[in-house]
């Protein structure tokens, strides 16, 4: 069974401050999401990826296939980052084939 | 349309009550997913549709709950004689097809159940 794990599960930060997710999943996977969650409840998908890095704005995103990790990095944060961030990884196991993490509750302070 | 398209936002009802969540998913797109979001928790997934196919229904918490899509495009999730356990954010999703391409969510449900 796959278990997707994410830390830290809550973080507070100041404006400006460099900032880092993290993500570990047991099962190989195909592809993994970073989405965005703001508070209202609306998901937005950040980044998909299978390999490597990908870059959009000041969001970053990068996995780590043999160590089974993936990096959710937010530099020069701002306030209108705060979000729960959540990575949920395509293995194609049951119906939906996702694996969601539980999320990280990100406040970023002026 | 342009996104997927969820309602009503919100929605307070009584325990016991019926309730009915819409959801419109982007044109085109042949796979539709509900899922739940309970305070605190994960994202639950509800049910799958594919196409004409028949829904995975392996989600579904109990009896109570149901969906159906029509014409393979706008779906409905009921759920029945609501309990307070019931109250959390549903969330529709859909994608081109089922895999990893191109998950795009609705805004979401946030049922509370008095």
């Amino acid at each position: 069974k796959n278990e997707v794990e994410q830390s830290p599960q809550n973080l507070t930060a100041q404006e400006g401050e460099f900032i880092t997710i993290n993500c570990s999943y047991s099962v190989g996977i195909s592809a993994l999401h970073w989405l965005q969650q703001h508070p209202g409840g609306g998901i937005v998908s950040l980044f998909m990826l299978s390999s490597g890095k990908k870059k959009h704005g000041r969001l970053i995103a990068t996995i780590n296939i043999q160590e089974k990790h993936s990096s959710l990095h937010i530099t020069a944060s701002h306030p209108r980052d705060s979000a729960v961030y959540i990575c949920a990884d395509y293995s194609g196991g049951g119906a939906d084939g996702l694996t969601f993490g539980k999320g990280t509750h990100l406040i970023i302070q002026p | 349309g342009a996104g997927v398209s969820q309602s009503p936002s919100n929605k307070v009802t009584e325990k016991g009550k019926d309730v009915e969540l819409r959801c419109d998913p982007i044109s085109g797109h042949t796979a539709l997913y509900w899922y739940r979001q309970s305070l605190g928790q994960g994202l639950e997934f509800l049910i799958y549709f594919q196409g004409n196919s028949a829904p995975d229904k392996s989600g579904l918490p109990s009896d109570r709950f149901s969906a159906e899509r029509t014409g393979g495009s706008v779906s409905t999730l009921t759920i029945q004689r609501t309990q307070q356990e019931d109250s959390a954010v549903y969330l529709c999703a859909s994608s081109p097809r089922q895999g990893i391409y191109g998950y795009t969510f609705g805004s979401g449900t946030r049922l509370t159940v008095v």
